[in-house]
């Protein structure tokens, strides 16, 4: 199984500020199937990234993905009030897919 | 637009059987793989599997296999996540989503089932 770990668990920021997030895998993964989302108190979660860099309908371009192999980043230029939530990184390449446990970006 | 409306909450006993839906509508439901994922409370994200409607060829997580069954009708659009014997431990928000192999990642989520194991 393919484990993902991100980091950092909580990251506490301020509207305005640019958001870093990290996503390791445990075994090399092909960034075609590499994917974050988002999830706010209460919502189902909502797909931002796909393919480690390309964003889903919808997002604004302040989202942005890069990486391969097994480091991953999730990029937020400039937080918006409504960016505060939490953040996981998804793998599809190998059976089981699985989840990182999620970064939750507060408002500081 | 593409939507899964999913159940509405269930509060069940112990050992008791359940069965929960998740209804699409939008696309051609027979073509998209549909999965499961659970999420314990105030807990991260698990995979649970995935069912093809068309032919419900079903794959289950090693940490699900045995412990949950999945299925479809296809003439309604509905899949469903079904257990026969609950647990307490199975207390959590289920959700289904639609997988996009265009995007390879769950582009469509619905809204949960709040599931209470509970005696």
């Amino acid at each position: 199984e393919i484990v993902l770990t991100q980091s950092p668990g909580t990251l506490s920021l301020s509207p305005g500020e640019r958001a870093t997030l990290s996503c390791r895998a445990s075994q090399s993964v092909d960034s075609s199937y590499l994917a974050w989302c988002q999830q706010k108190p209460g919502q189902a979660p909502r797909l931002l990234i796909y393919g480690a860099s390309s964003r889903a309908t919808g997002i604004p371009d302040r989202f942005s993905g890069s990486g391969s192999g097994t480091d991953f980043t999730l990029t937020i230029s400039r937080l918006e009030p409504e960016d505060f939530a939490v953040y996981y990184c998804q793998q599809y390449s190998r059976s089981p897919w699985t989840f990182g446990q999620g970064t939750k970006v507060e408002i500081k | 637009e593409v939507q899964l409306v999913q159940s509405g909450a269930e509060v069940k006993k112990p050992g008791e059987s359940l069965k929960i839906s998740c209804k699409a509508s939008g696309y051609t439901f027979n073509t998209y793989w549909i999965g499961w994922v659970r999420q314990m409370p105030g807990k991260g994200l698990e995979w649970m599997g995935i069912v093809y409607p068309r032919d419900s060829d079903t794959r289950y997580s090693p940490s699900f296999q045995g412990q949950v069954t999945f299925s479809v009708v296809k003439s309604i659009n509905t899949a469903y996540l079904h257990w026969n014997n609950l647990k307490a431990s199975d207390t959590a928000m289920y959700y289904c989503a639609r997988y996009e192999q265009g995007l390879a990642s769950f582009d469509c989520w619905g809204q949960g089932t709040l599931v209470t194991v509970s005696s």
